[in-house]
């Protein structure tokens, strides 16, 4: 089945900074899409992002499909982009498998 | 609109009891996705239910199970529950089929424990 990776594993930053985060996947995906798990375990869909680049607001991202990886940027980041972001991929309509996540702390 | 909402929130059962986690999705959502999150093995895809029809199911045990109603509500089973078999327990709706669609709305999940 498909492998999906998400690196780093934890980030912590302050206030302000700047991140990415990364996402391989081992096959072609038909579909791709970034979350965020808030600390209270709530997962919330951030981006439907199969190819291409997309933004809101200081949230971005961008899936090169031919090269099998996928990027979320967070810019100015705040204590509430704290919790975990997670990469889930499906293949051929398949169900979706998700990374291990990256667990993000922002520090005041 | 109302979102995807889980009951019960909280449970606790000892081994070997079965137990039943049931989910309500949006409305006019057709599909419920079930999955497992642990901290040892993360998110784990558990089946997901289509008009009434399981279309898709993960790697575990025929201990789990679940059904969907013609109303989309879905519940899922656990039997002869396993230390293992703690987990918060998460439900996901969409319009079609998960892997066919944009946005997998999720509920709050149910936390179950098991003694």
């Amino acid at each position: 089945g498909i492998q999906v990776e998400q690196s780093p594993p934890d980030l912590i930053l302050q206030e302000g900074a700047n991140s990415t985060l990364r996402c391989n996947f081992s096959d072609s995906v038909n579909n791709l899409q970034w979350f965020h798990q808030n600390p209270w375990g709530q997962l919330i869909n951030l981006f439907y992002i199969p190819s291409g680049t997309k933004q809101n607001g200081r949230l971005s991202a961008t899936t090169v499909a031919t090269e099998r990886y996928s990027l979320l940027y967070i810019s100015s980041s705040q204590t509430t982009d704290s919790g975990v972001y997670f990469c889930a991929v499906s293949f051929l309509s398949n169900d979706m498998r998700f990374g291990a996540g990256t667990r993000l702390t922002v520090k005041p | 609109k109302a979102g995807v909402t889980q009951t019960p929130r909280y449970l606790i059962k000892t081994r070997g009891q079965q137990v039943t986690l049931s989910c309500s999705p949006i409305s006019g959502h057709r599909s419920v996705s079930w999955y497992q999150q642990t901290p040892g093995q993360g998110l784990q895809f558990l089946f997901e239910y289509f008009s009434e029809t399981q279309r898709n199911k993960g790697n575990f045990p025929g201990r789990f199970s679940g059904r969907q109603f013609s109303n989309s509500r879905s519940e899922m089973n656990v039997s002869t529950l396993e230390l293992g078999d703690s987990a918060l327990y998460l439900c996901a709706s969409s319009l079609g089929l998960a892997g066919d669609t944009d946005t997998q709305y999720f509920g709050p999940g149910t936390r179950l424990t098991v003694l």
